[in-house]
């Protein structure tokens, strides 16, 4: 199956400041790339994702970029806010599968 | 919409005893699925399904049982609790599509004694 990389595993970052989180991927038939946020207690929500024929896509102050050569993909959080601190998942899905295999998570704190 | 619903929130369990952890959608999706969550370790898929009828394993299935009798109920089973399986449990729902957005449960937070 699909082993999926995630570094760092904590991040803390000052408000306003950029935040960065890699993932890599070991099978190169996977092809959907998204990312979840998870509140302290809560439920693992998405918040961006991406397919293999895109190299980047944004939504607000967040954007997801795709390197499918080397393997990997990355979030970009900006002008980072207090409510952007959560645990964050990478996920990939291999080709005609219905499964995804996340990431070990990174804990993202934004520090006022 | 409900969405996920997911019972109990909470349980603890005696070693050897069993339960089932109820999971509920009313978003009629198709594909259904089961995670466990231990800190650090981000998502272990246990079982799957890919509608009523059909059920498979995950990366993580030993010690669990499944059933799809319904579009909208997901069952999950656990025989003989271990203390290996104290974890939190997340059950997941989605449409036809791959690329579809899983929406997740609020989870249910099981502790083996």
């Amino acid at each position: 199956g699909e082993n999926v990389e995630q570094h760092p595993s904590t991040l803390s970052v000052q408000e306003g400041d950029s935040a960065v989180i890699k993932c890599t991927y070991s099978d190169s038939a996977s092809n959907y790339f998204p990312w979840y946020k998870q509140e302290l207690g809560k439920r693992p929500q998405l918040i961006i994702d991406i397919r293999s024929n895109v190299g980047e896509k944004k939504d607000q102050r967040i954007a997801v970029t795709l390197n499918k050569t080397a393997k990997h993909f990355s979030l970009h959080i900006t002008e980072t806010q207090p409510e952007d601190s959560a645990v964050y998942f990478c996920a990939a899905m291999l080709f005609n599968d219905y499964k995804l295999s996340f990431g070990a998570g990174t804990t993202v704190t934004v520090r006022a | 919409n409900a969405g996920v619903t997911q019972t109990p929130k909470f349980r603890i369990l005696k070693i050897g005893q069993s339960m089932t952890l109820q999971c509920t959608q009313d978003m009629n999706h198709n594909y259904m699925y089961w995670y466990r969550q231990d800190p650090g370790m981000g998502l272990k898929l246990i079982y799957y399904s890919v509608g009523a009828g059909i059920t498979d394993k995950g990366e993580v299935p030993n010690g669990y049982n499944v059933s799809r009798s319904t579009t909208e109920d997901f069952p999950l089973r656990l025989e003989l609790a271990a203390p290996s399986q104290t974890s939190v449990y997340f059950c997941a729902s989605s449409y036809l599509s791959s690329y579809n957005e899983q929406f997740f449960g609020p989870g249910t937070r099981l502790t083996v004694l």
